[in-house]
C-alpha cells in the first residue's frame, strides 16, 4: 500500500537555525511527492512539488527538497529558519489528484 | 473570491442529523477534491470531480457519504446520520485541470465539524 511517513511529530529550532523537516515513502514507482505548509486558520498551501528530472526542487518561501530514491525520501530544508515559519509541515504523495499525506511535523521557533 | 471558499465554517451537530458541507471552488477550475482531516493526523482523500462527474470516489468511507457538484462548479458534501467518528475538518480544493496534469491544487480554510 501507497503510505507516507513522516517521522518527527514536532520540531523545535531557533530562529536563524537552519531546519530539515523529514519524509519518507513507499510506492510502487515514482510517485509525485509534494509538501504542504498549514498555519492556524489557514488552509494547505503548497510549498513545493517533486514530478520527475531535477531531484532538488526549489519552493516558496525560501523552501527546497531534495529526491532521494535510493533513501525513499524527500526531505524538506530552509537554510535560515523565521519566526513566521512555524506551523505544522505536510508531506504527501501519490498521483496529482489523490494525495496521501503524512501526520504531519509542527514547528516550533523559539526567538 | 481569489480562493477556494467553504461553508460553513464551523459546525456543530447532532448524533443522527444530516449535515450539508459546501464548496466554491476557484473560478474556472474544472479539478475539485474533497480531504477529511481528523485531529493529529494529514488530511485523507475523499472524492475526486473532473466537471460535473465525480472521477474517483474511492475514498468516501461509507454510504453515509455523498458529494455532488451538478454545473460543474460548486460542490456538496452531504453525511447522513451523522456519527460522533465523522467530526473532523473537511477539505475541499480545486485545480485548473485534473488527473496527472501537475496544475497545483489549491485548498480551501475547512469546515470544522463536530457531532456531539
Amino acid at each position: 500500500a501507497q503510505s507516507v511517513t513522516q517521522p518527527d511529530i514536532h520540531i523545535t529550532v531557533s530562529e536563524g537555525a537552519s531546519l530539515e523537516l523529514r519524509c519518507n515513502y513507499s510506492y510502487g514507482a515514482t510517485p509525485y511527492l509534494f509538501w504542504y505548509v498549514q498555519s492556524p486558520g489557514q488552509g494547505l498551501q503548497l510549498l513545493l512539488k517533486y514530478f520527475s528530472g531535477d531531484t532538488l526542487v526549489q519552493g516558496i518561501k525560501g523552501f527546497e527538497a531534495e529526491f532521494k530514491r535510493s533513501q525513499s525520501s524527500f526531505n524538506l530544508r530552509k537554510p535560515s529558519v523565521h519566526w513566521s515559519d512555524a506551523a505544522e509541515y505536510f508531506c504527501a504523495g501519490g498521483s496529482n489528484y489523490k494525495l496521501t499525506f503524512g501526520k504531519g511535523t509542527l514547528l516550533t521557533v523559539n526567538p | 473570491g481569489a480562493g477556494v471558499s467553504q461553508t460553513p465554517s464551523n459546525k456543530v451537530t447532532e448524533k443522527g442529523k444530516y449535515v450539508e458541507l459546501r464548496c466554491d471552488p476557484i473560478s474556472g477550475h474544472t479539478a475539485l477534491y474533497w480531504y477529511r482531516q481528523s485531529l493529529g493526523q494529514g488530511p485523507e482523500f475523499l472524492i475526486y470531480f473532473q466537471g460535473t462527474g465525480a472521477a474517483d470516489d474511492s475514498g468516501l468511507p461509507n454510504d453515509r457519504f455523498f458529494a455532488v457538484r451538478p454545473e460543474g462548479s460548486v460542490s456538496t458534501l452531504k453525511i447522513q446520520r451523522t456519527e460522533r467518528g465523522d467530526s473532523a475538518v473537511y477539505l475541499c480544493a480545486s485545480s485548473l485541470t485534473g488527473g496527472n496534469s501537475g496544475n497545483t491544487i489549491y485548498f480551501g480554510e475547512g469546515s470544522w465539524l463536530t457531532v456531539v
